[in-house]
Parts: structure tokens; C-alpha cells; sequence
């Protein structure tokens, strides 16, 4: 069946824009996570869904960063006024409850 | 807070070698351990899953044990292929309420030479 996918794959930003990336689970996940890796580390947990409802929003670096996922399957991650040090890897991960998270390839952005 | 570190950064190995890689957590309250796999540009991979009530997990090639009480993991490739060329990551799930969260090393960037 279908994975997790991600768009746009690639997108580059001008200092300041707003950005919008979007996430599709795996149909029926209940889960729904992000995860920001910068170049050359690992991934870092931002936030966490349980179907529409964000119950954790620790790893959000700055109320910059909004998290939407409105009826418990797609999911969008926004950022505004976008940073040079937002240039990242942004990686949506979904799972049935408690269970293994399933990867996205990823959105990569660059901030210019 | 937990970190999670992997030894070494980079790895070279000629064809056919066996190789161990190494994942140390600073907690040992963790629910379970998982190793994944990088390709560029792509998302990750899972390779092997190890609960916390187990010590080992095997899958082909590839095995990867756990000891808790060190705060270890290691995952074992035996007769590398040039198609094991990626980043291998380490991560670990939170304990508790936070079971769902995953945290992970830098990662070991492999090259396995022909």
C-alpha cells in the first residue's frame, strides 16, 4: 500500500516568506509526527498528533512554527517569517497508536 | 533529558568485511530501541526493532542487541555490500507518557568500498 508522503520535496524560501509543508499518513494511522534533522544530525521531534488532536508540541523551536492536522488525517506544518536557521530536513512520521512510526522522504527546505 | 551518541561518525570498509556499529543512551528507562537507515535525499528506513524486554534482534544480515542496563546498543552487518552504503541511525522510545517520542544519534555514515 501507499506510504507516507510529503510535499513539496524540495522547496527554497526567502528570508521572512511564510511556508506551508504538507504531510499524508499511511491511511487509518492514528499517529501523525514531525521531525526537523538539520544537516549532518538526527532527527528532532517538533510535535506529535493522536488523530486531530496535538498533544505534544515541546520540540517546536519558536511560536513560529504551527502544526494543523484538522480532521485526524492530513497534516501541515507551517512556518512563518522563515529563518536562515530553519533550513532543514522536515520529516512527518505516522503509526497506529503506540506502534512503529512509518517515514516520509521528507521535505527539504532551504532558506535563502 | 535523553542523548543518544553513535560511534563511529563515518565508517570505510572494503566488500565482504563484517562491521559493528555502536549506540549508547545516556537513560535506561527506555520502552524500546530502533535502528533505522538513511538513503540521501530519502526518508528513513527501519531496519530492526528491539523491545525492551528483549536483547537481540536479527533480520538477514543484520543483527542488533540491546543492554539496558549499560545504556548499549550495537548492530552487526556481516559481509558488507556496496548496497549497505548509507547513514545507519540509532534511536530510542521514551519511557511513560512520553513513550511515543523518539530520539535519535547523529548517525553513521557507512561506505562499504567495491
Amino acid at each position: 500500500g501507499a506510504g507516507v508522503s510529503q510535499s513539496p520535496r524540495y522547496k527554497v524560501a526567502k528570508r521572512g516568506q511564510d511556508v506551508a509543508l504538507r504531510c499524508d499518513p499511511i491511511s487509518g494511522h492514528v499517529s501523525l509526527f514531525w521531525y526537523q534533522q538539520a544537516l549532518g544530525q538526527g532527527p528532532e521531534f517538533l510535535t506529535y498528533f493522536q488523530n486531530e488532536a496535538q498533544l505534544d508540541k515541546s520540540g517546536l523551536p519558536s511560536d513560529r512554527f504551527f502544526a494543523e492536522r484538522p480532521e485526524g488525517s492530513v497534516s501541515t506544518l507551517k512556518i512563518q517569517r522563515t529563518q536562515q536557521e530553519d533550513s532543514a530536513v522536515y520529516l512527518c512520521a505516522s503509526s497506529p497508536a503506540g506502534y512503529e512510526q512509518y517515514f516520509g522522504p521528507g521535505t527539504r527546505l532551504t532558506v535563502t | 533529558k535523553q542523548e543518544v551518541t553513535q560511534i563511529p561518525a563515518a565508517l570505510s570498509v572494503p566488500e565482504g568485511e563484517n562491521l559493528v556499529l555502536n549506540c549508547s543512551f545516556t537513560d535506561s528507562a527506555i520502552y524500546n530501541l530502533q535502528w533505522f537507515r538513511q538513503d540521501p535525499g530519502k526518508g528513513l528506513t527501519s531496519l530492526l526493532l528491539i523491545q525492551s524486554s528483549q536483547r537481540e534482534q536479527t533480520s538477514g544480515r543484520l543483527n542488533a542487541s540491546l543492554d539496558k542496563s549499560s545504556g548499549r546498543s550495537t548492530l552487526y552487518i556481516a559481509a558488507s555490500q556496496p548496497g549497505d552504503s548509507a547513514t545507519y541511525l540509532c534511536a530510542v522510545w521514551g519511557s511513560g507518557a512520553g513513550s511515543y517520542q523518539l530520539t535519535f544519534g547523529k548517525g553513521t555514515k557507512l561506505s562499504v568500498i567495491p
